[in-house]
């Protein structure tokens, strides 16, 4: 089956460091990816979509200088917390799509951030 | 736009009995509905999907149903085990194949 493989699952750094997470698509080719946001306790949101090639389109409130989205290929999407702070402390996962539209969904293992 | 609702927050139920948790939509216009276990600290485990076209499906001791012209999706879980005890989350996809998740059910099954 479709697998999505996320990395790193755990990442602790200082604040104003930049952060990257990697979404990869290992055995599929991923023309749109999605990134997800979760608080404790809370649901999960979306941040933005990610379509291979073209720009990311973010959801509203969310700092698109801050969360840098790159989706250059069709297997690989990264995104990149920048000038981190405690508050970007979340649990980040990413989502792939098939294109099929109906069980074309697979979901990253996800990423615990913690800026200290 | 798409809001996705879910009751009861928590439950805690022994083990044994059967249980439901509730998911509501406002946008009756979904594509396809999903549900999700979520372990703490974890991804997401997909657990059942639901076709618009769709009623219901089931997967072992679990059974969902869909009712969208009312909005509505329930999970039904057979028999409950302390295994069971996660975070359900319901989730609608909409025809631009968007994401819309509830805020969840944490849920604890007592041996």
């Amino acid at each position: 089956g479709a697998v999505v493989s996320q990395h790193p699952s755990r990442v602790i750094c200082k604040s104003g460091t930049s952060v990257k997470i990697e979404c990869r698509s290992l055995d599929f080719q991923a023309t749109t990816m999605f990134w997800y946001r979760q608080f404790p306790k809370q649901s999960l949101m979306l941040m933005a979509t990610s379509n291979e090639g073209s720009k990311a389109t973010y959801e509203q409130g969310v700092e698109k200088d801050k969360f840098l989205i790159n989706h250059a290929s069709l297997t690989l999407s990264t995104l990149t917390v920048t000038s981190a702070h405690p508050e970007d402390s979340s649990f980040y996962i990413c989502s792939a799509s098939l294109g099929t539209g109906v069980f074309g969904y697979t979901f990253g293992s996800g990423t615990r951030l913690t800026v200290v | 736009k798409q809001e996705v609702t879910q009751i009861p927050a928590a439950l805690s139920v022994p083990e044994g009995e059967n249980l439901v948790l509730n998911c509501s939509f406002t946008d009756s216009a979904i594509y396809n509905l999903q549900w999700f276990r979520q372990d703490p600290g974890k991804g997401l485990t997909s657990l059942l999907l639901i076709q618009s076209s769709q009623r219901e499906q089931t997967s072992g001791r679990l059974n969902a149903s869909l009712d969208k012209s009312s909005g509505r999706s329930t999970l039904y879980i057979a028999a409950s085990q302390p295994g069971d005890s996660a975070t359900y989350l319901c989730a609608v996809v909409d025809t631009g194949n968007q994401f819309y998740f509830g805020t969840g059910t944490s849920l604890t099954v007592i041996p």
